[in-house]
């Protein structure tokens, strides 16, 4: 079974729209991180965020907010007035503390048109 | 922040050579790399872990014989395409940890052509 879920393949907006990013992870863990990733075309791995498990507060970041809720085992990016620098490839990821490992979602294009 | 590099960037080898690719984290001790693999539009898929100064724990179905990793320093840890071929084509990133695993800093990618 997938550990890290991210239904949404791509999304394309148009800029100054909102877009928010699903994530859905599963873990028997009580302790996890949780963690988002942009892939821009160049492909370098931009980290943007990590949450632990027994931190549920949302976190804001300028444009961006993270919505972190265990009751439904969700943590969703998103993004505010969208802007064209934001099209990439997002990755939501899940390490659980006893297993020494990241598992990535499969990734979600967004594409953001001027 | 903490920063690993990867070269080459790019590598483009003839089917049947081998390939190195080289992760050094620059301003920090790597006690754990990892490597990772990323085919065209999927995600990416941990190869393999490996602690300095011992053997590489693969993934299940990755080949070690095909790909040969050494993590020789605190520093330093490299991949060997042994006997490439066109289906080992992929973008190939590796990551850095001197503490937990959730302390991962990736490089920046190699993305591999097998002609």
């Amino acid at each position: 079974a997938q550990k890290v879920t991210q239904a949404q393949t791509e999304i394309s907006v148009v800029e100054k729209e909102d877009v928010t990013l699903d994530c859905v992870y599963e873990t028997r863990d009580t302790t996890y991180y949780l963690f988002w990733y942009k892939q821009p075309p160049s492909g370098e791995l931009v980290f943007l965020i990590r949450r632990n498990s027994f931190d549920e507060q949302n976190e804001i970041s300028g444009r961006y907010s993270w919505n972190f809720q265990k009751s439904t085992s969700s943590f969703n990016f998103t993004i505010t007035a969208s802007q064209v620098v934001d099209s990439a490839v997002y990755f939501c990821a899940l390490i659980e503390y006893n297993f020494n490992k990241f598992y990535f979602g499969s990734g979600t294009k967004l594409n953001v048109k001027p | 922040g903490a920063v690993v590099s990867q070269h080459p960037s790019r590598v483009i080898c003839k089917s049947g050579t081998s390939v190195k690719i080289e992760c050094r984290s620059l301003d920090f001790q790597a006690t754990t790399m990892f490597w990772y693999r990323q085919f065209p539009k999927k995600s990416l898929m941990l190869m393999a872990t490996s602690n300095e100064g011992s053997k590489a724990t693969y993934e299940q179905g990755v080949e070690k014989d095909k790909f040969l990793i050494n993590h020789a320093s605190l520093t330093l840890s490299t991949l060997t395409v042994t006997s490439a071929h066109p289906e080992d084509s992929s973008f190939y990133i590796c990551s850095a940890s001197e503490g937990g695993p959730y302390e991962q800093y990736f490089g920046p990618g190699t993305r591999l052509t097998v002609t």
